[in-house]
Order: C-alpha cells, then sequence, then structure tokens
C-alpha cells in the first residue's frame, strides 16, 4: 500500500447503533498514526494518536487500534448520536515525518 | 489557547485571477502546512515549513502556487493565475514537534 486508505467512504447509522471504520496504510517506515474528527463549517479536530504496535485508545464512546505490522487501524463508535456525525480522517506519519491523509469515512447517524 | 487563524473564510475569484490566504499558527508552533482539500478527497500536504525554512513542497504546483513564512510565524499562501481545478478548501495547520497537527477553520475557495 502506497497511499492511506478509507473505507467506506461514507456510512449511514441509526442512533444507537455501534459502527466502525478501517484505515490501511503503509506499514514501513511507520512512525504514527492520527485519527481526526472534522464536522462541517469547523476544523478537523485531532482524535487519537497512535505509535506503537497493539496500541488502543479511547476518549469516550470511541476508541481506536492499531496494527502496524499490516498497516491498519480501526476507529470504533459505540452507540453513534447525531452529535458523531463528522468526516473521520486517518493520517499517517512515515520515515521523513511525512504525513499523508486518507480520504476520509462520512459518518451520518439519524435520530 | 488560542488556535489557528486563518483568513478569509471564504472567496470567489474569477479563473486567471489571483489570491491570497493568511495564515497565524498557534504561538510557539515551529511547524506549519498548508493543505488543500478538494471536494470527496483528502486533504493534500501542498508545503510544510519548519520556522521559516520549507521542509516539503513537493506537491505545490510551483507554477502558480508560492507561499512564503516570513518570521517563522504567520505565512502566506498565493495562487496566481487560478484555474478551476484550484476550487478546494485550503487549511492551514500547526504542530510542535510535527505529530499532533491543529487545524484552523480553512478558506473555501470558489474559482468561477
Amino acid at each position: 500500500i502506497l497511499n492511506v486508505e478509507q473505507s467506506p467512504q461514507s456510512l449511514h447509522v441509526q442512533e444507537g447503533d455501534s459502527t466502525n471504520f478501517t484505515c490501511s496504510f503503509p506499514s514501513s517506515n511507520f512512525y504514527a498514526l492520527h485519527w481526526y474528527r472534522w464536522e462541517t463549517a469547523k476544523s478537523p479536530e485531532a482524535l487519537f494518536v497512535m505509535t506503537l504496535n497493539g496500541d488502543e485508545k479511547k476518549k469516550g464512546r470511541i476508541s481506536a487500534t492499531l496494527n502496524t505490522k499490516e498497516g491498519y487501524s480501526y476507529l470504533y463508535i459505540k452507540g453513534s448520536q447525531p452529535e458523531d456525525s463528522a468526516t473521520y480522517l486517518c493520517a499517517s506519519n512515515t520515515g521523513g515525518f511525512k504525513t499523508i491523509f486518507g480520504a476520509g469515512t462520512r459518518l451520518f447517524v439519524k435520530a | 489557547e488560542a488556535g489557528v487563524a486563518q483568513s478569509p473564510r471564504y472567496k470567489i475569484i474569477e479563473k486567471r485571477q489571483s489570491v491570497a490566504f493568511w495564515c497565524n499558527p498557534i504561538s510557539g508552533h515551529a511547524t506549519l502546512y498548508w493543505y488543500q482539500q478538494i471536494l470527496g478527497q483528502g486533504p493534500k500536504l501542498l508545503i510544510q515549513f519548519q520556522n521559516n525554512g520549507v521542509v516539503d513542497d513537493s506537491q505545490l504546483p510551483k507554477d502558480r502556487f508560492s507561499a512564503e513564512r516570513l518570521k517563522g510565524v504567520d505565512s502566506t499562501l498565493k495562487i496566481q493565475p487560478a484555474k478551476l481545478e484550484d476550487s478546494a478548501v485550503y487549511l492551514c495547520a500547526s504542530s510542535l514537534l510535527d505529530l499532533e497537527a491543529f487545524f484552523g477553520q480553512g478558506t473555501r475557495l470558489t474559482v468561477v
């Protein structure tokens, strides 16, 4: 994998559903993996930064895992709420401190 | 703590015109980034500064785009002349150690 790829591209869920997204990134020269949340008309906001294989981070109902050997990260949202509706971006820092963003997953949570 | 400030928020120009965007990073952040985010795509790094020196400008279309960061603080990004495909959100971000980046609200450029 040469680029950072995210799936799905968009996701529609009902309030209360749990959901997860995938981020695939180059496993060579890995330095750090970031997740950002980007609400419409606002700035992207950092959720997590992970550096070690097996890292798990949690913030409220949102959690993330990291597998640097196979080059993927999962973001989980438990019990989705309408306010979780946003675009979730992942970004990979590679050797040379270069950051590459994925195209994002757009989440729509219906009340 | 004040965040990253960008202006203007919105700009509409005709193709072949010029436009400039301004960014004021978080105080003390040595690293400053300009990203271009075209609808449906992820943010693409245009240029990265460390203080007032350029670290990476490999994806900056240098025939029409230019950026500077005088005195290692504020930065301006210029497009001259603009093309229709330059329509995008231009995000400025800053970071302390090139890890977590803090973003401004962006400038939405529409070229007609």
